[in-house]
C-alpha cells in the first residue's frame, strides 16, 4: 500500500533552517508530484509548494518564495521540504502529499504523511 | 484570505443531511477536492473529481458542483463524521493550490 512517511519533530530557533524528510513506498516514485501543505497550531491547511518527483520542476506558494526548497531524492524515494530564516509564526505540522490528476481540471491529493511538527522558539 | 470560501461551522443532527460548501472563482475551471481531518490526525481525501469517493470512504459521503461553487453533502451523518472538512483546488492562476479555510462539523 502506499506510504509516505516523514521525519519526526523538531524544535528549532528564530532564524535557522529545518529540513523535513518523506520517504515514499508502495507505487513508482517518479510518477506522481509531491505536495508540501502546513498547518499552524489551530489553524487550517496551507499550501506550501509542489515537486516533480525528479526534481525538474517546482512551484512555490508566493508567501514562501525564496525562503522554501523542495527537493528531490529518486535513488531513496524521498522527498525534502527546507524553509529557512524561521520564526515563530512557521511553528507548524508540515505534511507531505501525493498529487493524483486525471484531466487539465482536477487534481487530489490521495496520500498524506503523517506529518511533522516544526516547533520555532527561543 | 483565502481562495475558497467555507464557512467556519456547520451542526448536523445524528442521522441528518449536511451540506458543506466551497465558493471561488477558480472552482469555475477545476474541481475541487474534499479532505476530512479529524482532531489531531492527517488529512483523508473523501470525495474528488466531479464526485469521486477512494476506497474505503462511505457511500454517504458525496460531492456537486455549480459555477463557482463547490459542496460536499454527508447523507445520514454519524458521529464519526464529526471533524474538519477543507476544500482544495487549483489556484486562480492554475500555478497554485489552495485551500478552503475549513468547516468544522458538529454532530448533535
Amino acid at each position: 500500500q502506499i506510504q509516505l512517511v516523514q521525519s519526526g519533530a523538531e524544535v528549532k530557533r528564530p532564524g535557522a533552517s529545518v529540513k523535513v524528510s518523506c520517504k515514499a513506498s508502495g507505487y513508482a516514485f517518479t510518477g506522481h508530484y509531491m505536495h508540501w501543505v502546513r498547518q499552524a497550531p489551530g489553524q487550517g491547511l496551507e499550501w506550501m509548494g509542489v515537486i516533480h518527483p525528479t526534481g525538474e520542476r517546482t512551484m512555490y506558494e508566493e508567501k514562501f518564495q525564496g525562503r522554501v526548497t523542495l527537493t528531490t531524492d529518486p535513488s531513496a524515494s524521498t522527498m525534502y521540504m527546507e524553509l529557512s530564516s524561521l520564526r515563530s509564526e512557521d511553528t507548524a505540522v508540515y505534511y507531505c502529499a501525493r498529487d493524483v490528476s486525471d484531466s487539465s481540471s482536477s487534481w487530489w491529493f490521495d496520500s498524506w504523511g503523517q506529518g511533522t511538527l516544526v516547533t520555532v522558539s527561543s | 484570505s483565502s481562495e475558497l470560501t467555507q464557512d467556519p461551522a456547520v451542526s448536523v443532527a445524528l442521522g441528518q443531511t449536511v451540506r458543506i460548501t466551497c465558493q471561488g472563482d477558480s472552482l469555475r475551471n477545476f474541481y475541487a477536492s474534499w479532505y476530512q481531518q479529524r482532531s489531531g490526525q492527517a488529512p483523508i481525501l473523501v470525495i474528488y473529481a466531479k464526485n469521486n469517493r477512494p476506497s474505503g470512504i462511505p457511500d454517504r459521503f458525496s460531492g456537486s458542483n455549480s459555477g463557482n461553487t463547490a459542496s460536499l453533502t454527508i447523507t445520514g451523518a454519524q458521529a464519526e463524521d464529526e471533524a474538519d472538512y477543507y476544500c482544495n483546488s487549483r489556484g486562480s492562476s492554475g500555478w497554485h493550490w489552495v485551500f478552503g479555510g475549513g468547516t468544522k462539523l458538529t454532530v448533535l
